[in-house]
């Protein structure tokens, strides 16, 4: 059974610092990565899909890598603002319509 | 640009109530998804439909019925609402994953509290 975990569960970071949000899974057999925004009490936003041939993609101020072989992905938010203030979730997923999803890491940026 | 559209936003039930979670979608998206939000569990797949006129179980999907209505509407059903149902619930749609294209867009969630 595939798991997701996502380290660390919580993260307070100062305004404009660089950060890395890691997310690691078990089973290396997906289809794709992803990663998605939460605020509080909404829905879930996409921000960037890895295909499982690739190594990384890039939006703006964000990076994801994907490193199959070992079941890692990291996102890499540059500059970060207050405005990054949210919950940031990825799902990998080994089917074609089924995701698993990590936990989540609730980051608090402050002004 | 509605995208994910999920009707009520809040619903209280007592135990043993009956309610639909009402889902509509306007990016022309073969697959539709409902899935619970728990504190400490993430996000489990209820319930799927691949396309028009398919349905299929995900992780959790006693207690729950679905219906896909046709390509747009995908609504979730509870027969008897149970304390253990009370959740928050997400309704997604999105191309097949292994297409290229298999970004998920969620609805803003419906809340459901059973006493």
């Amino acid at each position: 059974k595939q798991e997701v975990t996502q380290i660390p569960a919580a993260l307070s970071v100062p305004e404009g610092e660089n950060l890395v949000l890691n997310c690691s899974f078990t089973d290396s057999a997906i289809y794709n990565l992803q990663w998605f925004r939460q605020d509080p009490g909404k829905g879930l936003t996409s921000l960037l899909l890895i295909q499982s041939s690739q190594r990384e993609q890039t939006s703006g101020r964000l990076n994801a890598s994907l490193d199959k072989s070992s079941g890692r992905s990291t996102l890499y938010i540059a500059a970060s603002q207050p405005g990054d203030s949210a919950t940031y979730l990825c799902a990998v997923s080994r089917s074609n319509y089924k995701l698993t999803f990590g936990k989540g890491t609730l980051l608090t940026v402050n002004p | 640009n509605a995208g994910v559209t999920q009707t009520p936003k809040f619903q209280v039930l007592k135990t043993g109530q009956s309610m639909t979670l009402q889902c509509a979608q306007d990016m022309n998206h073969n697959s539709m998804y409902w899935y619970r939000q728990d504190p400490g569990m993430g996000l489990r797949l209820i319930y799927y439909s691949a396309s028009e006129g398919t349905t299929d179980k995900g992780e959790v999907p006693n207690g729950y019925n679905v219906s896909r209505l046709n390509k747009r509407e995908f609504s979730l059903r509870l027969e008897s609402a149970a304390p253990s149902q009370t959740s928050v619930y997400f309704c997604a749609s999105g191309a097949p994953i292994s297409s290229g294209h298999g970004e998920l867009f969620f609805g803003e969630g419906s809340r459901l509290t059973v006493l």
